[in-house]
């Protein structure tokens, strides 16, 4: 496709239960980025994957939060066990470098 | 502790008029800013962007001003269009021309251009 392509566009779960948020990037944008807005707030970066090296974690909020890029290009982020402090838009990003171009966002709500 | 601040969550204006977004960082290491422009249920896009060795760049009716001194950078809009109605977010980075471009964002200011 021609853009970033997150799914779910909207996802309601129950406190507890574990989450996985699907990120499709633009083909050959080597960097992927994920970031989180919360109600009120900022893009809060969260993670962010370059190539081959090593994933930049620095922006995780627990480890109940993890992510893969699997092959250089669909990523995954998993939220484990979770709160209703959780809920936001998560925000996928790719980049070939520079500016980014983001995807439409999964609306996570936690029950 | 918020390194990228904007301290109007929201600002109206006439169309036609000038729009004034403002933005201010605390972090000194910032050399690379920008801004995005986000619709409800759509995902941030990229606006206009400034590096540090300059003090303006202009973009058809978007232009971005920094002061670096002040730490302060705006965005003006000339002549405001009701669909330039969106929030819009100021980011920064500490690339210096490296690979990572994690960026650091405002809060957010929601324009809303009145017809």
């Amino acid at each position: 496709g021609a853009g970033v392509s997150q799914s779910p566009s909207n996802k309601v779960t129950e406190k507890g239960k574990d989450v996985e948020l699907r990120c499709d990037p633009i083909s050959g944008h080597t960097a992927l980025y994920w970031y989180r807005q919360s109600l009120g707030q900022g893009l809060e970066f969260l993670i962010y994957f370059q190539g081959n090296s090593a994933p930049d974690k620095s922006g995780l909020p627990s480890d109940r939060f993890s992510a893969e890029r699997t092959g250089g290009s669909v990523s995954t982020l998993t939220i484990q066990r979770t709160q209703q402090e959780d809920s936001a838009v998560y925000l996928c990003a790719s980049s070939p470098s520079g500016s980014y171009t983001f995807g439409s966002g999964t609306r996570l709500t936690v029950v | 502790d918020q390194q990228v601040k904007q301290n109007s969550p929201s600002l109206s204006v006439q169309e036609g008029r000038i729009s004034i977004l403002n933005c201010d960082y605390t972090n000194s290491m910032f050399d690379y800013f920008l801004w995005y422009k986000k619709y409800p249920a759509e995902g941030p896009t990229f606006l206009i962007s400034i590096s540090s060795i300059k003090d303006k760049n202009e973009d058809g009716r978007f232009t971005v001003f920094l002061n670096k001194s002040a730490k302060h950078l705006s965005l003006h809009i000339v002549p405001s269009q009701p669909g330039d109605s969106a929030v819009y977010f100021c980011a920064a980075s500490g690339n210096s021309g490296g690979s990572n471009y994690k960026l650091t964002f405002g809060k957010g200011t929601l324009l809303t251009v009145n017809p």
